[in-house]
């Protein structure tokens, strides 16, 4: 299985700056289709969790575009501009490269 | 709008099954695949499989075989998942998704707890 693996556990921003968010893939997430499978999710707290990039740099819809991704085949960067207080939650990385799907283990970002 | 609205939260003793549902609206539901993902504290999160409305097909992963079972009816939009054989070790929190290429719409979440 591939693992993902996501830096810092967590972190503390103040609003208003930004914050970078790592997740390292065990194998590269380039597929044979030339598509980079890494997507982000953000689970804030006491919900779901929701789809912020697919295809490592892509905005899912509604995601405000303080929101950017990129990355190579199996190191990525989610960077957060200009945080706002709803931006609160865990962080995960997940990819779709093959079966079975699996998830990082996430990264709490709170507010100073 | 798409909705994904799960059944409420689940108490079962250990060594039983459980049927959790996931009624969703506000899409083609016959041309969808959807998944269900456990989540457990720590937090982590695990897919446990998907299911194609259209025909029922299954691709689970591996470590659930045999402990979920995936199914849909096309007549409500419904899809379920059986978890049998219940041990402490499947006490989570169940998602259901529709899954379009990344998961772009959750259901609410059910927490299943196993205790006697």
């Amino acid at each position: 299985d591939i693992v993902l693996t996501q830096a810092p556990l967590s972190v503390s921003v103040t609003p208003g700056e930004s914050a970078s968010i790592s997740c390292r893939s065990s194998k590269s997430l380039l597929s044979s289709k030339g598509i980079t499978s890494l997507y982000w999710y953000l689970q804030r707290p006491g919900k779901s969790p929701q789809l912020l990039i697919y295809q490592m740099s892509n905005l899912a819809s509604g995601v405000p575009d303080r929101f950017s991704s990129s990355g190579s085949e199996t190191d990525f960067t989610l960077k957060i501009s200009k945080v706002e207080t709803e931006d609160v939650g865990v962080y995960y990385c997940g990819h779709r490269l093959e079966y079975p799907l699996t998830f990082g283990s996430g990264t709490k970002l709170e507010i100073k | 709008q798409v909705k994904l609205l799960q059944s409420g939260a689940e108490l079962v003793k250990p060594g039983a099954s459980v049927k959790l549902s996931c009624k969703t609206s506000g899409f083609t539901f016959s041309t969808s695949y959807m998944s269900w993902l456990k989540q457990v504290p720590g937090p982590s999160i695990e897919w446990i499989g998907w299911i194609y409305a259209g025909d029922g097909g299954t691709n689970y992963n591996q470590k659930f075989k045999g402990k979920a079972t995936l199914t849909v009816d096309k007549s409500s939009s419904t899809a379920y998942m059986d978890l049998s054989s219940l041990t402490s070790e499947d006490a989570a929190v169940y998602f259901c998704a529709r899954d379009w290429g990344g998961f772009d719409y959750w259901g609410q979440g059910v927490m299943v707890t196993v205790s006697s």
